[in-house]
């Protein structure tokens, strides 16, 4: 199965500022990259897939890139909501499976 | 809007069975993929098992021949029979409508039912 790791475990970022987070798949998943925020006692929540398309109601801050092997998250001003661990998740090959997940904090 | 809502959680000693249920509204569980992923207790998620809406069903391979996915249209609910728990199997369990594109990605969640096995 296709391993997914993420870095840095923990990000520490200011409010207003940039945040980027790394995803790396051990064999190329081509475009089929999603990305998910979970919040403390909360479920995830779809933020990205296809690499780079906003799920429904995703603000713009949030964007996705890369393909092959290498991916990033972006959120452009980081908004006091936005602290949470993120995972990315690929489902190009079977079975789907997600990073270890990075944590981003204040 | 697009609702899961789990239950059937609880402490459960080793060796012994547990059913999940997911009851969706917004979305038909029979015209759906939909899929469990557990979470260890402060761990990552982890792909468990999916049902196609033709009625084939996949497992991860850490629960194949112990847990069984099905879902009832009547009651537009998805369940998860667990058998011959594990501690391993300790985990918040939730459902996701799943996206299929020759694997899956999951666009809404239940907020989660949890699984303790312990002695």
């Amino acid at each position: 199965e296709i391993v997914m790791t993420q870095s840095p475990a923990t990000l520490s970022v200011s409010p207003g500022e940039r945040a980027t987070l790394s995803c790396r798949a051990s064999q190329s998943v081509s475009s089929n990259l999603a990305w998910y925020q979970q919040k403390p006692g909360q479920a995830p929540r779809l933020l990205i897939y296809g690499a780079s398309a906003r799920a429904t109601g995703i603000p713009a801050r949030f964007s996705g890139g890369g393909s092959g092997a290498d991916f990033t998250l972006t959120i452009s001003s980081l908004q006091s909501e936005d602290f949470a661990v993120y995972y990315c998740q690929q489902y190009n090959n079977w079975p789907p499976t997600f990073g270890q997940g990075t944590k981003l904090e204040i | 809007e697009v609702q899961l809502v789990e239950s059937g959680g609880g402490l459960v000693q080793p060796g012994g069975s547990l059913r999940l249920s997911c009851a969706v509204s917004e979305f038909t569980v029979s015209n759906s993929y939909i899929s469990w992923v557990r979470q260890a207790p402060g761990k990552g998620l982890e792909w468990v098992s999916t049902i196609y809406s033709g009625g084939s069903t996949y497992y991860a391979d850490s629960v194949k021949g112990r847990f069984t996915i099905s879902r009832d249209n009547s009651k537009n609910t998805l369940y998860l029979q667990m058998h011959s728990l594990r501690v391993e199997d300790t985990a918040v369990y939730y459902c996701a409508r799943t996206i299929f594109t020759g694997s899956y990605y999951f666009d809404y969640w239940g907020q989660g039912t949890l699984v303790t096995v312990s002695s």
